[in-house]
């Protein structure tokens, strides 16, 4: 099946830096990737819809200007969370449609974030 | 406000069990439902997928979809130790992408 890649898979900084993340499709092209955050004991939060080519599109209430994404290229799609902050910690999850499904989504390992 | 809502949990059932997990959802256009498991730490992985009413076995797993009552569900026979995860139903609304997660529903298998 598809396979995602999602790298780093946990990450440490400090209040204030930036952490990049990066999300690959490894045997397919993928135009549109998502991202998802969870944080403890809570559902998935889809963020925004990557669209390879053109500006992301972001949920209600997600800052634009704070979670950066890029998507470059038809197999990959960064995720910039810029000055970070301790309520920034969270599982961030990446994912793209399966070319086997209808809406199938296939998820990245996800990459947990502490923000100190 | 696309809702899509599950009991919590956790529900807890003896192993050999049949474990039955339920979801309801509030937009009527949807039409691509889906169960993902999630264990602890982990990214969700694909369980089952149903489009259409009626039901769909995969080997454990039957997936159940009924449109008018807004309503599927997901029966686990022989429920095993390692079935214990976060079950997590989504709803795809049918000319896009965007899928909406339920809160997940805790499944505990008892030895």
């Amino acid at each position: 099946g598809a396979v995602v890649s999602q790298h780093p898979s946990w990450v440490i900084c400090k209040s204030g830096t930036s952490v990049k993340i990066e999300c690959r499709s490894l045997d397919f092209q993928a135009t549109t990737m998502f991202w998802y955050r969870q944080f403890p004991k809570q559902s998935l939060m889809l963020m925004a819809t990557s669209n390879e080519g053109s500006k992301a599109t972001y949920e209600q209430g997600v800052e634009k200007d704070k979670f950066l994404i890029n998507h470059a290229s038809l197999t990959l799609s960064t995720l910039t969370v810029t000055s970070a902050h301790p309520e920034d910690s969270s599982f961030y999850i990446c994912s793209a449609e399966d070319p086997s499904g209808a809406n199938v989504l296939t998820f990245g390992a996800g990459s947990r974030l502490t923000v100190l | 406000q696309k809702e899509v809502e599950q009991n919590s949990g956790p529900l807890s059932v003896p192993e050999g069990a049949i474990a039955s997990l339920n979801c309801t959802y509030s937009d009527r256009g949807s039409q691509s439902f889906f169960w993902y498991r999630q264990y602890s730490g982990k990214s969700p992985e694909l369980i089952m997928s149903i489009y259409s009413n009626g039901d769909k076995e995969d080997g454990r797993f039957t997936a159940q979809l009924n449109k008018a009552s807004q309503y599927v569900s997901l029966l686990i026979r022989d429920s095993q130790p390692s079935d214990s995860a976060t079950y997590l139903c989504a709803v795809n609304e049918g000319g896009y992408q965007k899928v909406t997660f339920g809160t997940g529903t805790k499944l505990q298998v008892i030895p």
